[in-house]
C-alpha cells in the first residue's frame, strides 16, 4: 500500500499570501494519477487538481500542482477567503487508492 | 451537469449491514469511460477508498474492507450501492459517493480522478 504523508498538518496564513502543501509518497507514484482535493464542512468534495499538475473544470489559476515520483506540491499563489479549508492529496495509480491525511489551511 | 447524491438510514446497530444507494442524475451510470466509487471518512480523521464498480458490474474493492464490502450497480434506476456487513463503532463515518474518471489522454498517459462527489450521509453505528 502507498502511504501518502502530507504536510504541514496544519498551515496558517493571511488572505493574499502563498500556500504550499506538500504530499510525500511511500514509493513512487505515476504522475498522471495524483490528485488534489478541497474540502470544506457540509460540501461535496471539490477536485482541484488531476495527473498530478492539471487544474480540473473550473478550477481557479492560482491553484497549481507539480512533481513526480515521490513528491508532490499543491500551491495556492494568492489565498482568497474561500480557500480556508482541508487539503488532501490521493494516488489512484495503485490498489487500495490512497489519501494523505489532510492539511489544514486555517486564517491566521 | 452530473450530480451524485447518497441516500439511507443514518444509524446502524452493530453488527448489522450497513446499506446506502447513490443515485446519479445529469449522465447515464452506463458511460463507457467512468467507474462510480465509494469513499469514506470517520469523524475527524482522514478519507478512505472503500471500492469501486463499473456499469457492468466489475468491482474493485480496497482489501482492509473486501471481507465486508458489496458494490452493485443498478442501471434501469441509474444507481449505484454499498454494502457493509457485520459494522462496528469503527465504521461511523460520513460516506461519500463519486465518479471516477477512467481513460487515455491523446499523449497516451492514463487518468484518473475522482469528480464529482456527493455531499456525503452521515452513517452512526450505534446500538
Amino acid at each position: 500500500e502507498i502511504v501518502l504523508t502530507q504536510s504541514p498538518g496544519t498551515l496558517s496564513l493571511s488572505p493574499g499570501e502563498r500556500a504550499t502543501l506538500s504530499c510525500r509518497a511511500s514509493q513512487s507514484v505515476i504522475s498522471s494519477y495524483l490528485g488534489w482535493y478541497q474540502l470544506k464542512p457540509g460540501q461535496a468534495p471539490r477536485l482541484l487538481i488531476y495527473g498530478a499538475s492539471s487544474r480540473a473544470t473550473g478550477i481557479p489559476d492560482r491553484f497549481s500542482g507539480s512533481g513526480s515520483g515521490t513528491d508532490f506540491t499543491l500551491t495556492i499563489s494568492r489565498l482568497e477567503p474561500e480557500d480556508f479549508a482541508v487539503y488532501y492529496c490521493q494516488q489512484y495509480g495503485s490498489s487500495p487508492y490512497t489519501f494523505g491525511q489532510g492539511t489544514k489551511l486555517e486564517i491566521k | 451537469q452530473v450530480q451524485l447524491q447518497e441516500s439511507g438510514p443514518g444509524l446502524v446497530k452493530p453488527s448489522e449491514t450497513l446499506s446506502l444507494t447513490c443515485t446519479v442524475s445529469g449522465g447515464s451510470i452506463s458511460s463507457s469511460n467512468y467507474y462510480w466509487g465509494w469513499i469514506r471518512q470517520p469523524p475527524g480523521k482522514g478519507l478512505e477508498w472503500i471500492g469501486t464498480t463499473y456499469y457492468s458490474g466489475t468491482t474493485y474493492y480496497n482489501p482492509s474492507l473486501t471481507s465486508r464490502v458489496y458494490i452493485s450497480v443498478d442501471t434501469s434506476k441509474n444507481q449505484f450501492s454499498l454494502e457493509l456487513s457485520s459494522v462496528t463503532a469503527a465504521d461511523t463515518a460520513v460516506y461519500y459517493c463519486a465518479r471516477v474518471a477512467d481513460y487515455y489522454e491523446s499523449s497516451g498517459h492514463g487518468v484518473r480522478y475522482f469528480d464529482p462527489w456527493g455531499r456525503g450521509t452521515l452513517v452512526t453505528v450505534s446500538s
